[in-house]
């Protein structure tokens, strides 16, 4: 399960605060995603990038921002303006191709009181 | 927008029995259907694909199969094992992006 991961495991932030969840892989990936995954809601996708310094919003960008400066790096941002941050995120990263097998992390599970 | 239905969302059969579940996609162009599968406190690892220019694929005991006139695609696992226990999503692709979109979901679970 090497190659992709997510630091921490666990987060606990309180409201109105933002907080930046990690990503690194050493597979030398071109492309990097972002999910969310909420009970019975399946993997919705934040943002996704295909090459350093560029990235696009996903279905449910709102609240959220990333930056991709190094090809092994794709942190994001929570921000005080997502209504409903609790919830389980998932990193990936593939070739690129959407043909291409997604490698996830072990995830980052957010908790906002 | 484009979205997939995934059905059922919760399975649970005897061990040795088959199970199937179905997924819908409403983007006529899709050509490739993954499935992954995550086990319980684990991240989600791709078990099997599909691409439109055929119409099963098998891998030992799972099978997926698709019908591109219905846009609808199955994933069968016949024989099953406690270890098959798990939640299992499907995915179709969206013309002209690098996105995959997602189903809800559906809990397997294998009965000894």
């Amino acid at each position: 399960d090497g190659g992709i991961t997510q630091s921490p495991k666990y987060l606990f932030r309180k409201e109105g605060q933002n907080v930046t969840l990690s990503c690194e892989q050493n597979l030398n990936h071109d492309a990097m995603y972002w999910y969310r995954q909420d009970p019975g809601q399946g993997l919705r996708l934040i943002y996704y990038s295909q090459i350093v310094n560029d990235f696009q919003k996903g279905d449910i960008a709102e609240g959220y921002s990333v930056s991709r400066e190094k090809k092994e790096s794709f942190p994001l941002t929570v921000t005080s303006a997502q209504k409903n941050p609790t919830a389980f995120y998932l990193c990936a990263s593939s070739w690129g191709r959407v043909q291409d097998t997604q490698y996830f992390g072990p995830g980052t599970r957010l908790t906002v009181l | 927008g484009e979205n997939v239905e995934q059905h059922p969302s919760t399975l649970s059969v005897q061990e040795g029995d088959s199970a199937v579940i179905k997924c819908t996609y409403s983007d006529s162009a899709s050509n490739y259907f993954p499935w992954y599968k995550q086990e319980l406190g684990k991240r989600p690892q791709l078990i099997i694909d599909i691409r439109s220019n055929v119409g099963e694929k098998k891998d030992q005991r799972i099978a997926v199969t698709l019908n591109k006139t219905a846009k609808h695609f199955s994933l069968h696992i016949t024989e099953t094992q406690p270890e098959d226990s798990a939640v299992y999503f499907c995915a179709a692709d969206i013309i002209n992006t690098d996105k995959l979109i997602f189903g809800t979901g559906t809990r397997l679970q294998v009965f000894p």
